[in-house]
């Protein structure tokens, strides 16, 4: 079975710029979430969608943006790249998620690692 | 809001050698608590966790974790490490209700195991 896959694996970009990074949920999975994992950090939550809906959003600036689609599959936005925006950026899916605290399992991908010049 | 530390950031053990990896959170109310390992190249995956019940929970490779709520502690443990352990260990918590799919991570710990 296939698991969470995210494209692309790898993209440099330079500051300015924006960019999308695509995740396609395990089958039957109808939550997904993005996470940020800095070098030597753990991973910082930044959206889950569940749905098609937000349900929740962490700290991070308006320039993060994301969206998920009528296949569950989901699309991260970053405007106005900083250099301090490179990172592996994580997404994972998970069964549940319809009601607050209602919690399964994550499976995350590989990661898309985006670095900005 | 809450948060988990990690105490440890890089272990070294020799094969067979015993683990006891630290995490403790800090939130006052319910909260499920989970580790995540990342193999090299691999994908984090899970590797244990604790909703509710007995505080003491096993998980996959003969891992165990033990929920000591008055220390607010989740210590990650094996009585015999492999070289095939070597990998980057992550502790975390979620609200037990109230929020949702929030996962906090603490910073990971690598640990590296030499045969």
């Amino acid at each position: 079975d296939a698991g969470v896959t995210q494209s692309p694996t790898h993209l440099i970009k330079t500051r300015g710029q924006q960019v999308t990074l695509r995740c396609s949920p395990i089958s039957g999975h109808k939550s997904v979430s993005w996470y940020q994992q800095v070098l030597g950090q753990g991973p910082q939550f930044i959206f889950q969608y569940y749905e098609k809906e937000e349900r929740g959003r962490g700290n991070f600036p308006d320039r993060f943006s994301a969206r998920q689609f009528p296949n569950y599959s989901s699309e991260l936005n970053v405007n106005a790249l900083l250099l301090g925006d490179s990172a592996l950026y994580l997404c994972a899916s998970s069964t549940r998620g319809r009601l607050a605290g209602d919690f399964g399992e994550l499976f995350f991908g590989e990661g898309s690692r985006l670095t900005v010049l | 809001a809450q948060s988990v530390s990690q105490h440890n950031h890089h272990v070294i053990l020799s094969e067979a050698a015993s683990l006891e990896l630290g995490c403790n959170y800090s939130y006052g109310g319910t909260v499920n608590l989970f580790w995540y390992v990342q193999y090299p190249g691999q994908h984090l995956q899970l590797l244990l966790k604790y909703f509710s019940g007995d505080p003491l929970v096993k998980g996959i490779k003969g891992f165990e974790a033990e929920f000591i709520k008055s220390k607010f502690s989740f210590n990650l443990r094996k009585p015999s490490v492999q070289w095939s352990d070597t990998a980057e260990y992550f502790c975390a918590v979620t609200l037990g209700s109230g929020g949702y799919q929030k996962v906090t991570f603490g910073t990971g710990t690598k640990l590296q195991v030499i045969p």
